[in-house]
C-alpha cells in the first residue's frame, strides 16, 4: 500500500525560515514532488527530487533521504504569500501517477 | 505551463443525473488524469490515460467512467451522479519522462 504522511497545519512568522515534513512508505520509489497550492486555486509544481541531497531553488530548498523514507521543503524569508498549502506527492514507477499526501496548511502571520 | 482548460469551472447537478466535465490541452502531452480534492483527504486519482484510447483505473475509480479519443481531450463521465461525488476535480497532464504534471483550474462539482 501507499502511506504518505505530513502535518495537517503549521502556522510561521513573516521572514521566518519553516520546514515541511513528509514521510512515505510506498512499493516503490522514482521520484518525489512538492506542490504549492493556494485556496481556491490550482496546485503548482515547487520542486522534484530523486537522488538523496538537497535541491535549492531561490527561497525554497527540498531534501530527500530514500533510505529513511523522508522528505522536507524549507521555506526562508517567508512572506505573507506562502501561505497555502504545500502538497508532497510520491511517483512509485516510471510511469505511475503521482499518489498525494493530503497536504500541510501553513499559515504565514505577521 | 501546460495550456489546460477544464470545463465547466463550476456545475450544480441533481442526483441521478450524468455528467461529463472535460479536460483541454493544448501541449501535446501524453499522460492525463483526473483527480478529486475533498477536506481531509487530499488528491485522490479516478482515473489517468497514458495515450489515446489507452486508460486505467485509479484508487477512486467507482461511479465514474473516462474516454479519451485524441490526445488533447480528456473527459470524466459520472453516469449518475450521487451526493458523495460532490468535489473540486482537477485534470492533470505530463509529458513523457519523470516529470511534473501540470494542473488545470478545477472543476467545482456540486450534487444536490
Amino acid at each position: 500500500g501507499q502511506n504518505i504522511d505530513q502535518p495537517t497545519e503549521m502556522t510561521a512568522t513573516e521572514g521566518a525560515i519553516v520546514q515541511i515534513n513528509c514521510t512515505y512508505q510506498t512499493s516503490g520509489f522514482n521520484g518525489l514532488f512538492w506542490y504549492q497550492q493556494h485556496a481556491g486555486e490550482a496546485p503548482t509544481f515547487l520542486s522534484y527530487n530523486v537522488l538523496d541531497g538537497l535541491e535549492e531553488k531561490g527561497r525554497f530548498s527540498s531534501f530527500l533521504s530514500r533510505s529513511k523514507g523522508y522528505s522536507y521543503l524549507l521555506l526562508k524569508e517567508l512572506q505573507m504569500k506562502d501561505s497555502a498549502s504545500y502538497l508532497c506527492a510520491v511517483r512509485e514507477g516510471g510511469n505511475t501517477p503521482l499518489v498525494f499526501g493530503k497536504g500541510t496548511r501553513l499559515s504565514v502571520i505577521a | 505551463d501546460a495550456g489546460i482548460t477544464q470545463s465547466p469551472r463550476h456545475k450544480v447537478t441533481e442526483t441521478g443525473t450524468p455528467v461529463t466535465l472535460r479536460c483541454h490541452q493544448t501541449e501535446n502531452h501524453r499522460y492525463m488524469y483526473w483527480y478529486r480534492q475533498d477536506p481531509g483527504h487530499g488528491l485522490r486519482l479516478i482515473h489517468y490515460s497514458y495515450g489515446v484510447k489507452d486508460t486505467d483505473k485509479g484508487e477512486v475509480s467507482d461511479g465514474y467512467s473516462v474516454s479519451r479519443s485524441k490526445t488533447e481531450d480528456f473527459l470524466l463521465t459520472l453516469e449518475s451522479a450521487t451526493s458523495s461525488q460532490t468535489s473540486v476535480y482537477f485534470c492533470a497532464t505530463r509529458r513523457d519522462g519523470n516529470t511534473e504534471a501540470f494542473f488545470g483550474q478545477g472543476t467545482r462539482l456540486t450534487v444536490v
